[in-house]
């Protein structure tokens, strides 16, 4: 069956840079979120988007914005990187209705230096 | 926002041992789902579990929402079976997944 896919895997920026990390859902899937998990923590809900539209809004900084496409694919993008970024950046998608499971996708490792 | 407490938060086994992870969360529930966290950092789906109980091999879940916890319960303990697992709820207000701590189980050979 059909993943998450999530690219790249893994990415090595300076601070100050930028990064976009892009993430594909499951195939007929409505609805994106992005998690974001620093070292030795629980991933933590940054931004949602259902149908397009932006649906719910965690602790995202504002260096941080994200959208989501018409093909469904969503970017997460990442501006004046801080050492402190550096952290594993999952997405999940699901559908709105009925059954409410999030599928993961394999995460991106973002390392700042 | 809603808590969601793990317990314990370390857990180490002999191999072939039996052993149960508990979660509790603080308010009802849409969703609850288990998640295993390997050594490569790829959180792997266990259970899709707001009520009821499910089995899948060795691994087994019972949440109890009225009670408001979930157990998972790991037989035959292998070494692959070590790695971070986390419980994750999505509150029936809200659309998104809190994440428990977790519990570090290590299991030895």
């Amino acid at each position: 069956a059909a993943g998450v896919i999530q690219s790249p895997r893994h990415l090595i920026k300076e601070k100050r840079e930028t990064a976009t990390l892009k993430c594909y859902p499951i195939p007929r899937h409505d609805t994106v979120y992005w998690y974001q998990q620093g070292p030795g923590q629980d991933p933590q809900f940054l931004i949602s988007f259902y149908e397009k539209m932006q649906s719910d809004k965690g602790s995202i900084p504002d260096r941080f914005s994200a959208q989501q496409f018409s093909d469904y694919h969503s970017e997460l993008n990442m501006s004046s990187l801080e050492l402190g970024d550096s952290a594993l950046y999952f997405c999940a998608s699901g559908t709105s209705g009925g059954v409410n499971e999030q599928y993961f996708g394999p995460g991106t490792r973002l390392t700042v230096t | 926002g809603i808590q969601v407490e793990q317990s314990p938060p370390d857990l180490i086994l002999q191999e072939g041992a039996n052993s149960t992870l508990r979660c509790n969360f603080s308010d009802s529930v849409n969703n609850l789902q288990w998640f295993h966290q390997n050594p490569w950092g790829q959180l792997i789906n266990l259970f899709y579990i707001p009520s009821g109980t499910k089995q899948n091999g060795r691994l087994s879940a019972t949440t109890v929402a009225t009670e408001r916890y979930s157990l998972l319960y790991i037989s035959s303990s292998q070494t692959t079976d070590s790695g971070v697992y986390f419980c994750a709820v999505e509150p029936r207000t809200d659309y998104k997944l809190s994440f428990g701590a977790g519990t570090t189980v290590t299991v030895r050979a």
